[in-house]
């Protein structure tokens, strides 16, 4: 079945510098991708919308020059935290829906998360 | 807008008791519901959805849920729970077949007693 990987599943990194999150469909094409943010014991909020070849499209209090995103490819979008500070750290996740078979109703696909801690 | 309401955000229940994960949402077009399953430290995992049709829809691992329009609801139920059941549930919403987000609950944390 259509597979999302998300790399790396965990980081740590210093506060100021700047970390970059991959996230692949493996075996689909995904012309739109959507990266979500996950508090402690919280829901999955929705911070942007990838599209292949265009600007993401951020959802209203993004920052968009601290959370960057590119989907250069049809397989690949990332996306990277600049300047992380603690206030940061965080669980994210990006997912995409499968369209190679034409299915529009099929459910979106999640990668296993990153887990950012920003010290 | 769509929204979405998980009334309880924790669910304790023993081991091969039946449980209900209750889920309301508001929209004011058609909805396609979902219910998603998540364990620690790792992404979501879908357990059904509901596009159309029967309003019954069967999922994995023993689960289903029953949409009623009426009352905005997409009830997710299980007849016996497992310990590996103990997880966290989100149920979601979504406007249009086309290629939009999802939009989440709160979450359920469901933890089965031995």
């Amino acid at each position: 079945g259509a597979v999302v990987s998300q790399h790396p599943s965990w980081v740590i990194c210093k506060s100021g510098t700047s970390v970059k999150i991959e996230c692949r469909s493996l075996d689909f094409q995904a012309t739109t991708m959507f990266w979500y943010r996950q508090f402690p014991k919280q829901s999955l909020m929705l911070m942007a919308t990838s599209n292949e070849g265009s600007k993401a499209t951020y959802e209203q209090g993004v920052e968009k020059d601290k959370f960057l995103i590119n989907h250069a490819s049809l397989t690949l979008s990332t996306l990277t935290v600049t300047s992380a500070h603690p206030e940061d750290s965080s669980f994210y996740i990006c997912s995409a829906r499968d369209w190679a078979g034409l299915i529009p109703n099929s459910p979106l696909h999640f990668g296993n998360g990153t887990r950012l801690t920003v010290t | 807008a769509q929204s979405v309401t998980q009334l309880d955000s924790q669910v304790p229940v023993f081991e091969e008791a039946p449980v209900e994960l209750r889920c309301n949402y508001s929209s004011s077009v058609s909805v396609y519901l979902f219910w998603y399953v998540q364990y620690p430290n790792q992404g979501l995992q879908l357990l059904l959805k509901y596009l159309s049709g029967s309003t019954l829809v069967k999922g994995i691992n023993g689960f289903e849920a029953e949409f009623n329009k009426s009352q905005t609801s997409f009830h997710l139920r299980k007849p016996s729970v497992h310990i590996s059941d103990t997880a966290e549930y989100f149920c979601a919403v979504t406007q249009s077949p086309g290629n939009t987000p999802l939009v989440f609950g709160k979450g359920t944390r469901l933890s089965v007693i031995a």
